[in-house]
């Protein structure tokens, strides 16, 4: 157990609309990142969050969106719903820090289904 | 450029025989890395880590990984394989990025372990 916990675990959306995911992060930790893993692929880098701003981003256009909140809680927004986004999305939580390392806690992930 | 590679993307062993899961990586700077695994339908656990101490990292469930700069390798042993092994392995690279640490993904090995 990472302390990571994700909301929900599975959802089916259809295409065009809008889903919002939930993260909160482990205890300590000040940094959350969002990963969108595809049925057998790894996991692709969509954006980081350090003290409530967007600090990093992957190659994935701006329907995807996300906020984190003072309490390091975070949300991933995308909207405009297509196929392809359906996928398991992790949210990792670590601790930033002047010799922070990279290590990361995962969530067991929230399982989207388009249709 | 940076980059990882994970040599196999499949790996088959039967119980209780060695496995070694093999990962290159190529950087210009003395990175972190890292080994997760994930098991099916879960999210990503970490198994190990380097960072620059001891070359020869020991981590959870009876796995090793040595790093050796000449070789740029960052190899995942196991001395006997149990069937709960059975997952899903990345290697991954951790490296600055400003006030950032951007980590590079392996595409996974599968691992299965016949009894």
């Amino acid at each position: 157990e990472t302390g990571v916990t994700q909301s929900p675990t599975h959802l089916i959306k259809t295409r065009g609309q809008q889903v919002t995911l939930r993260c909160s992060s482990q205890s300590g930790h000040n940094t959350v990142s969002w990963y969108q893993q595809a049925l057998g692929q790894g996991p692709q880098f969509i954006f980081q969050y350090y003290r409530e701003e967007e600090n990093g981003r992957g190659n994935f256009p701006p329907r995807f969106s996300g906020l984190q909140f003072p309490n390091y809680s975070s949300e991933l927004n995308v909207n405009a719903l297509e196929l392809d986004d359906s996928a398991l999305y992790l949210c990792a939580s670590s601790l930033y820090s002047g010799r922070n390392t990279g290590e990361l806690f995962f969530g067991e992930g929230s399982r989207l289904t388009v249709l | 450029a940076q980059s990882v590679t994970q040599l196999d993307s499949h790996v088959s062993v039967s119980e209780g025989t060695p496995v070694l899961l093999r990962c290159n990586y190529s950087s210009s700077y003395s990175p972190s890395l890292f080994w997760y695994v994930q098991h099916p339908n879960k999210g990503l656990q970490l198994l190990l880590k380097y960072t620059s101490a001891a070359t020869l990292v020991k981590g959870i469930n009876g796995f090793e990984a040595e790093f050796k700069k000449s070789e740029t390798s960052f190899h995942l042993t196991k001395p006997s394989a149990h069937m709960s092994d059975a997952a899903e392995y990345f290697c991954v690279v951790s490296l600055n990025a400003g006030n950032n640490r951007k980590l590079i993904w392996g595409l996974g090995t599968s691992l299965a372990v016949n009894p």
